[in-house]
């Protein structure tokens, strides 16, 4: 078990700019989450997989915003055309799907700093 | 989702027992009571899970009165290392379709 990693750890970019996000959830864990944190606040949720279905997307998921797990493995998060406010920590995280005791694994966060 | 409210601050002294309780009045016959750390620019990190009465591991204790309408987490002696927020969330064990809920949580300072 070698946790959920995500990749880049820090992107900063032009605001205007595409940038994508990957995650590698845990190995067997077939939902997947997306999640954003800005400073001071909790994270809020955007997205969640079950294997490579999406099944919710969040308000705060605008049209600049998608997320796919092709496989049912790793995730990408796409945000185009940037804008300073998509500035954030965006978060992965990842659980089976077992009836009871879930616990959701977080991966470290991509830092996005939008200039 | 159970809507939680926690105390936004608290400092306590390395050494002590630190007890963060959590209101959650609504709480559902379904839902699970679920606490996480967070390090600064770190992912949330699960501390325990509990759903009555009390639940221990080697990290925490997770007490839950007979109602449920609140729990208490309990740190024993804490060191500096445990600085960091603590959230509360609770939600049904098997999240399915449901996505956690974080509040603001409480910013727990350990002062040497």
């Amino acid at each position: 078990d070698t946790g959920v990693s995500q990749d880049p750890r820090h992107k900063i970019t032009k605001r205007g700019q595409n940038v994508t996000f990957r995650c590698d959830p845990i190995s067997e864990h077939n939902r997947l989450y997306w999640y954003r944190q800005t400073l001071g606040q909790g994270p809020e949720f955007l997205t969640y997989f079950q294997n490579e279905a999406q099944l919710e997307k969040s308000r705060l998921l605008s049209d600049r915003f998608s997320a796919e797990r092709p496989k049912g493995s790793f995730s990408t998060l796409e945000i185009q055309r940037t804008e300073q406010g998509d500035s954030a920590m965006y978060l992965c995280a990842s659980t089976e799907d077992r009836a009871t005791g879930n616990t959701i694994y977080f991966g470290e966060g991509s830092w996005l700093t939008v200039v | 989702l159970a809507k939680t409210t926690q105390p936004i601050s608290m400092d306590s002294y390395e050494g002590q027992e630190v007890n963060i309780t959590c209101s959650h009045n609504n709480i559902a016959t379904n839902d699970y009571i679920t606490w996480y750390q967070q390090f600064p620019s770190q992912g949330p990190r699960f501390i325990i899970q509990g759903y009555k009465t009390k639940v221990t591991n080697e990290v925490a204790s997770l007490f839950i009165p007979a109602d449920r309408k609140s729990s208490t987490l309990s740190l024993p002696r804490v060191s500096l290392s445990d600085t960091a927020v603590y959230y509360c969330l609770v939600g049904e064990s098997n999240f399915g379709n449901e996505k956690l809920t974080f509040g603001t949580g409480t910013r727990l300072t350990i002062i040497p």
